[in-house]
């Protein structure tokens, strides 16, 4: 059971747009800073986004971050084939003391 | 350009030590950020380990910390990871990550920028 909760799946058609919510506690999201990460099959985590809404150099503008209260989103506008993916949110969590991470969620582009 | 690398014994005994070693290239671990580690049991999420920095300043994931110590070698540009007592539960993808960390009363903030490919970890006797 992860402190984050994620849809487990989410699918779109090409060049849609999908959104991925995550949900937490003012223990964690409402009160720290948020980050996104996309796992390619058979491969590592990638930064995606970090502070909320920020992106790394090399990650496009199609990906982009927000939070509000207790819950952050994950948008992902032009859907292409190559962002079929598990994406992570992930944040400090002030009560536990620890990095938690959502349990992921599976992007289908149909 | 900064690379990690993940080595260390592919299988560990039930009760023994899991020892892993991260190897930082691109960039001298010394001049900042923190380094830590982070796992996946199989067709399983992230979950956080610990991180340590240069200084040697220390963060343990609260259900790891009894069995886990990350150390670093700034003369081989390296840290590592030793987790005690492992059962077959520690089965997983090790990634080691570089980590851009504030941790205050409120907007902390702890993400990983910078990850290795993962190595695969077995606890079987």
């Amino acid at each position: 059971q992860s402190v984050l909760t994620q849809p487990p799946s989410v699918s779109a058609a090409p060049g849609q747009k999908v959104t991925i919510s995550c949900s937490g506690s003012s223990s964690n999201i409402d009160n720290n800073y948020v980050s996104w990460y996309q796992q390619l099959p058979g491969t590592a985590p990638k930064l995606l986004i970090y502070d909320n809404n920020q992106r790394p150099s090399g990650i496009p503008d199609r990906f982009s971050g927000s939070k509000s209260g207790t819950s952050a989103t994950l948008g992902i506008t032009g859907l292409q084939t190559g962002d079929e993916a598990d994406y992570y949110c992930g944040t400090w969590d002030s009560s536990l003391n620890t990095v938690v991470f959502g349990g992921g969620t599976k992007l289908t582009v149909l | 350009q900064v690379q990690l690398q993940e080595s260390g014994p592919g299988l560990v005994k039930p009760s023994e030590t899991l020892s892993l070693t991260c190897t930082v290239s691109g960039y001298s671990i010394s001049r900042g950020y923190y380094w830590g580690w982070i796992r996946q049991p199989p067709g399983k999420g992230l979950e956080w380990i610990g991180g340590i920095y240069y200084s040697g300043n220390t963060y343990y994931n609260p259900s790891l910390n009894s069995r886990v110590t990350i150390s670093e070698d700034t003369s081989k540009n390296q840290f590592s990871l030793k987790l005690n007592s492992v059962t077959a539960a520690d089965t997983a993808v090790y990634y080691c990550a570089r980590a851009s960390v504030q941790v205050t009363r409120i907007l902390s903030y702890y993400y990983m920028d910078v990850w290795g490919k993962g190595t695969t970890v077995t606890v079987s006797s």
